[in-house]
């Protein structure tokens, strides 16, 4: 149990859909990240926010839109997808530099 | 920019063998290590950390000592089982720029198989 927990865990949509996806941290961290991990593949930073400012965006298409209403909450909206996007995307956490990152289990999405 | 990179996989031991994951690091400041690991159908778990140059990290019988001389974190363990079949991540993250958050940089990952 790392205090990051995300929903859902398995996600099949059609590339017309809409979805979200939601993390939730516990542990009174101050930022909270989203990776993206591919087949064969080094995980890919998506998105970072710092006390639910966005700090980074590394290119990440627009059809990927990430939310953080409060610390302890982040989203991640997802529309008109494209298979390659199929991926498992991972929720993380951490209370400032240097210290370990805590990651949720991921949320395994398949685009038809 | 900063960049990690491993040994590349698989690696498939036997039960009891001892095990070395290379990983090296470049980087402009003085960052702190990590290895994660990942098991099947889960997410990245921290498995051992250091934070500066000669620290030795541990757990679990995994060890790895940041040497700043050869930029290296190298996981070693003396003895594997066939549960510490998993993919191992190395990571940085970065130091100096005013940055206020722990942004990792992981290396490709090494999928470990150990055989009974």
């Amino acid at each position: 149990e790392t205090g990051v927990t995300q929903t859902p865990r398995h996600l099949v949509m059609g590339m017309t859909n809409k979805k979200s996806l939601k993390c939730e941290q516990h542990l009174g961290h101050n930022a909270m990240y989203w990776y993206k991990q591919s087949a064969k593949k080094p995980l890919e930073l998506m998105f970072v926010y710092s006390l639910e400012e966005r700090v980074e965006n590394n290119s990440v298409p627009s059809r990927f839109s990430p939310e953080c209403p409060n610390s302890s909450h982040l989203f991640l909206h997802l529309h008109t997808l494209q298979p390659e996007d199929s991926a498992l995307y991972l929720c993380a956490s951490s209370q400032e530099f240097g210290t370990a990152v805590g990651f949720g289990p991921g949320t395994r999405l398949t685009v038809l | 920019g900063d960049s990690v990179t491993q040994m590349e996989g698989p690696v498939t031991l036997s039960e009891e063998a001892f095990l070395t994951i290379n990983c090296t690091y470049t980087a402009t400041g003085y960052p702190s290590l990590f290895w994660y690991v990942q098991y099947p159908g889960e997410g990245l778990q921290l498995l051992l950390k250091a934070t500066k140059a000669d620290d030795k990290g541990s757990n679990k019988g995994f060890e790895a000592t940041y040497r700043k001389e050869t930029t290296s974190f190298h996981l070693e363990k003396g003895s594997v089982q066939v549960s510490d079949s998993a993919v191992y991540f190395c990571a940085l993250s970065e130091g100096a720029g005013g940055t206020s958050y722990g942004k990792l940089t992981f290396g490709q990952g090494t999928i470990l198989t150990v055989h009974p």
